[in-house]
């Protein structure tokens, strides 16, 4: 069976500082990868999804990176954290034909001081 | 453009009361509609989508496309309904991305 992991759970770090969280997919090839950013009152906010290995596409403007090194590991990054990159960020995959079902990972809570 | 809007941003009911969770869309193209619901302390799911046409766990959601929506409904609420629910739209083919409304919080009181 399928299973997504993104770690860490939990991580606080000071404005300025980097930033990488990491995401692996396991039981499947070639899935379609996806950052989002869940906010309260914001909704899903889609920040980053990949098609295949250094594809990555990128949805808003702003202070955060993504790279996929490998087919089935995900990674979100910053060089400097801003305050306003504080929140709560879901790795999700999905199959290649797509039919809109999403498996997401347990998420990151990151807040920035 | 795609965008989904969840009017509401709460609704409390009690036990055994009729629950309806409204979904606009804004598509030009020919749409796919999904409800996902997070319970606490658990991950995000697909809930249902409007191509199944099923009822799972006594919800379902009717596409209606002259008005636009996608509501979910379930006539007797269950406190184990209790969740964030969130409407979700993409477009029909491979690579779709899927875009979510804000979601509403669904309180099931006893």
């Amino acid at each position: 069976s399928q299973t997504i992991h993104q770690w860490p759970a939990t991580l606080v770090q000071p404005v300025g500082s980097p930033l990488s969280l990491e995401c692996t997919v396991e039981g499947t090839s070639n899935p379609n990868l996806y950052w989002y950013r869940q906010a309260a009152g914001r909704g899903l906010q889609l920040l980053f999804y990949s098609v295949g290995i250094g594809q990555i596409s990128s949805e808003v403007p702003q202070n955060l990176s993504a790279s996929r090194p490998q087919d089935r590991q995900f990674i979100l990054s910053s060089k400097k954290l801003l305050l306003s990159d504080s929140g709560f960020y879901l790795c999700a995959w999905s199959v290649q034909d797509y039919l809109g079902e999403l498996f997401f990972g347990e998420g990151s809570r990151l807040t920035v001081l | 453009a795609q965008r989904v809007t969840q009017p509401e941003k709460l609704l409390s009911v009690f036990k055994g009361a009729p629950v309806e969770l409204k979904c606009n869309y804004s598509y030009s193209g020919s749409p796919e509609l999904f409800w996902y619901v997070q319970y606490s302390r658990q991950r995000l799911q697909l809930l249902l989508r409007h191509i199944s046409r099923e009822s799972i766990k006594g919800f379902t959601a009717d596409l209606n496309k002259g008005e636009t929506s996608f509501h979910l409904k379930k006539p007797f609420a269950q406190e184990e309904d209790s969740a964030m629910y969130y409407c979700a739209l993409t477009r029909t083919g491979a690579n779709s991305k899927l875009t979510f409304g804000k979601g509403i919080t669904l309180s099931v009181r006893p």
